[in-house]
């Protein structure tokens, strides 16, 4: 066990929805990242939060955003869903510091259908 | 972007050793490398890491070269449980703004045959 609590495990909805996906981080860790991983695909990473702020974004799509709330939990929004959001989606945390250790959640698989 | 390389595939036998080669010749003097890996869909599991002197715990040894332009993860008795794709990271960490995200390449599918 991580530390890294993710909900739902499994989400199944339609195209053109929105949905929510959470992340809450190990304890005391205030960095949060979201990973995407497609069928066969490699981990893609979208974006990273610290302490409630946007700290770096990749290749999120602008149908895509996230946020960090003050207890340090994380929301992952997905929305205009279509088929090929179908995927992984990871979170994982990571303390301050140099050379500290990230650790993922067990993923939300989405299926978009 | 990535900045290592790794072969993509490898196969051990039961109850060998296992170790995993991972070249990163343009790692900057203050980034570390790390392992990951992932077994089939879980979320990716942390394994190591290390600076410049060699690191081991109670998963894997990881021994860094001199120049730290490559590392090898050693898995010293793999089992069949170790079958899993295992990725090398370079990163700083959390601190170093721009430079703490975690970039995953191909990595390398170890397969443990019985």
């Amino acid at each position: 066990d991580s530390g890294v609590t993710q909900t739902p495990k499994h989400l199944i909805t339609a195209t053109g929805q929105r949905v929510t996906l959470r992340c809450s981080p190990r304890s005391g860790d205030l960095s949060v990242y979201w990973y995407q991983q497609s069928l066969d695909q490699g981990l893609q990473f979208l974006i990273q939060y610290y302490n409630g702020e946007e700290r770096a974004k990749g290749n999120i799509l602008e149908r895509f955003s996230a946020q960090q709330f003050p207890d340090l939990h994380s929301e992952l929004n997905l929305s205009s869903l279509e088929l090929g959001d179908s995927a992984l989606y990871f979170c994982a945390s990571s303390r301050q510091g140099l050379g500290t250790e990230a650790f993922f959640g067990q993923g939300t698989r989405l299926t978009v259908v | 972007d990535a900045k290592t390389t790794q072969p993509p595939s490898m196969d051990c036998a039961e109850g060998r050793a296992a170790n995993l080669p991972c070249n990163h010749s343009t790692i900057s003097g203050n980034e570390y490398v790390y392992w990951y890996r992932q077994i089939h869909s879980q979320g990716p599991q942390y394994i190591i890491h290390g600076l410049k002197n060699n690191e081991t715990n109670e998963m894997a040894s990881l021994i860094i070269t001199e120049d730290r332009k490559s590392s090898t993860l050693i898995l010293p008795h793999a089992t069949l449980r170790d079958t899993a794709v295992y990725y090398c990271i370079v990163r700083v960490g959390l601190g170093n703004f721009g430079n703490e995200k975690l970039t995953f390449g191909t990595g390398t599918r170890l397969t443990i045959i019985p």
